[in-house]
């Protein structure tokens, strides 16, 4: 069975600074991955998703997130984050063949001014 | 842009007592999933439908819950005999074809306090 593992539970960052999330997976073959974004008292938007191909991929709100097989990670990035990024962060994975979603325990952001 | 929109988004109610947690579903979808969260803990795959009945549950899924399209746009699930420990967060999703590629659209969430 898949699993995620978010090590980070809360991270806090400037205003303007760069921001990485830690995702590690764990799945038997290649897995389908997710970014989701939770802000208060909202549901649970996709950021980006990787299926294949270019390892790098490109999100919304310039978020970039990048598959690493040998390390089963799938790390989110961004270059420069804002006040309005504060918001919980889930990675979760796809299997082949099932329907469900095996979600990490999310990261929360804070974004100091 | 298109949405799945859960009713009520706060739900109080007496152990033992049965629940309805409803959901509108983006209207092409064809797949339906419930997911809950207990505070502080990771978001869990309750159920996912298809064709009117269950496709996959998962072990939390027991003979307490039940889930139902009662009509050709709402989606609910039932708790029958709440206990404390069915507060959680739950969220509705839904996709328009199955698959594990396949991006689920979530709802806000239904807050679901057992006292």
């Amino acid at each position: 069975a898949q699993s995620v593992t978010q090590p980070d539970i809360h991270i806090t960052v400037s205003e303007g600074a760069s921001l990485e999330l830690r995702c590690n997976y764990s799945y038997g073959a290649t897995p389908y991955l997710f970014w989701y974004v939770q802000s208060p008292g909202q549901g649970l938007q996709l950021l980006l998703k990787y299926f294949s191909g270019d390892t790098l991929v490109q999100g919304i709100k310039g978020f970039e997130a990048e598959f690493k097989r040998s390390q089963s990670s799938f790390n989110l990035r961004k270059p420069s984050v804002h006040w309005s990024d504060a918001a919980e962060y889930f990675c979760a994975v796809g299997a082949r063949g099932a329907n469900m979603l095996t979600f990490g325990g999310g990261t929360r952001l804070m974004v100091k001014p | 842009e298109p949405e799945v929109t859960q009713t009520p988004s706060h739900q109080v109610t007496q152990m033992g007592q049965e629940v309805i947690l409803r959901c509108v579903p983006i209207s092409n979808h064809l797949y339906f999933y419930w997911y809950r969260q207990i505070l502080g803990q990771k978001v869990e795959f309750l159920v996912s439908f298809y064709n009117n009945e269950i496709s996959e549950k998962s072990e939390i899924f027991d003979d307490q819950f039940s889930v139902e399209r009662p009509d050709g746009s709402n989606f609910t699930l039932k708790i029958r005999s709440t206990k404390l420990e069915d507060s959680a967060m739950y969220f509705c999703a839904s996709t328009p074809i199955g698959g594990g590629s396949t991006e689920a659209f979530f709802g806000q969430g239904t807050r679901l306090t057992v006292v």
